[in-house]
């Protein structure tokens, strides 16, 4: 079993303020790594993949880079809206066909 | 297009029933997975299939039969239910592998086992 990791569990972030969290993972065999959004009573909704060391992606306020020498990419969201409270999944694949999630990190922006 | 759907959206069995459940999706896609989510675990993959005809074994196997005979359907069944699978199951569908391609998920179902 492929140990992945999320940082912090959970976080809560006044309205405005800008916040970021982690997932780790083995570097080794490493192929891609996803980010999911999960909103409450949701289901996961696809954030961004990325393969490449010092990938980084951008969607509005989310961004996302990675580090594929020492497994490990970091989400940053700039200016947390009410709307931004979720739960973030983190999912590398090795190069077969399946994902292992993390445990994800919940946000809770209070307004 | 209604991407990924699950039936039912809720059951209740008591220990020893059996149940099936259904995911279809729309979209074509090759890839289709079964994952159940409990708290503090995460999503855990089941089961999945990597084609019509085809279904492999995940991380938490045990106790679940699959099928997919039927390219845009995936069963997941429970034959004998323990207290021990009471958890909310998603089905995920994706193109292809999980390389580079996403996985887009279902609505869930929420199981409980008494």
């Amino acid at each position: 079993i492929l140990n992945v990791e999320q940082s912090p569990q959970s976080l809560h972030v006044q309205e405005g303020d800008s916040t970021n969290f982690t997932c780790s993972f083995p570097s080794s065999n490493f192929y891609a790594l996803h980010w999911y959004r999960w909103e409450t009573a949701k289901s996961p909704e696809a954030l961004f993949v990325m393969t490449l060391n010092g990938d980084e992606k951008k969607k509005g306020r989310i961004s996302a880079t990675l580090n594929t020498k020492e497994g490990y990419s970091y989400l940053y969201i700039k200016g947390s809206q009410p709307e931004d409270s979720a739960t973030y999944l983190c999912a590398p694949n090795f190069g077969n066909e399946k994902l292992t999630f993390g445990t994800g990190t919940r946000l809770t922006i209070i307004p | 297009n209604a991407g990924v759907t699950q039936t039912p959206k809720f059951r209740v069995l008591k220990t020893g029933q059996s149940m099936t459940l259904l995911c279809a999706q729309d979209m074509n896609h090759e890839y289709m997975y079964w994952y159940r989510q409990d708290p503090g675990m995460g999503l855990r993959l089941i089961h999945y299939s990597v084609g019509e005809g085809t279904t492999a074994k995940g991380e938490v196997p045990d106790g679940y039969n699959v099928s997919r005979l039927k390219k845009q359907n995936f069963l997941l069944g429970l034959e004998s239910a323990a207290p021990s699978q009471t958890s909310v199951y998603f089905c995920a569908s994706s193109f292809s592998t999980g390389d580079l391609t996403s996985q887009y998920f279902g609505p869930g179902t929420r199981l409980t086992v008494t």
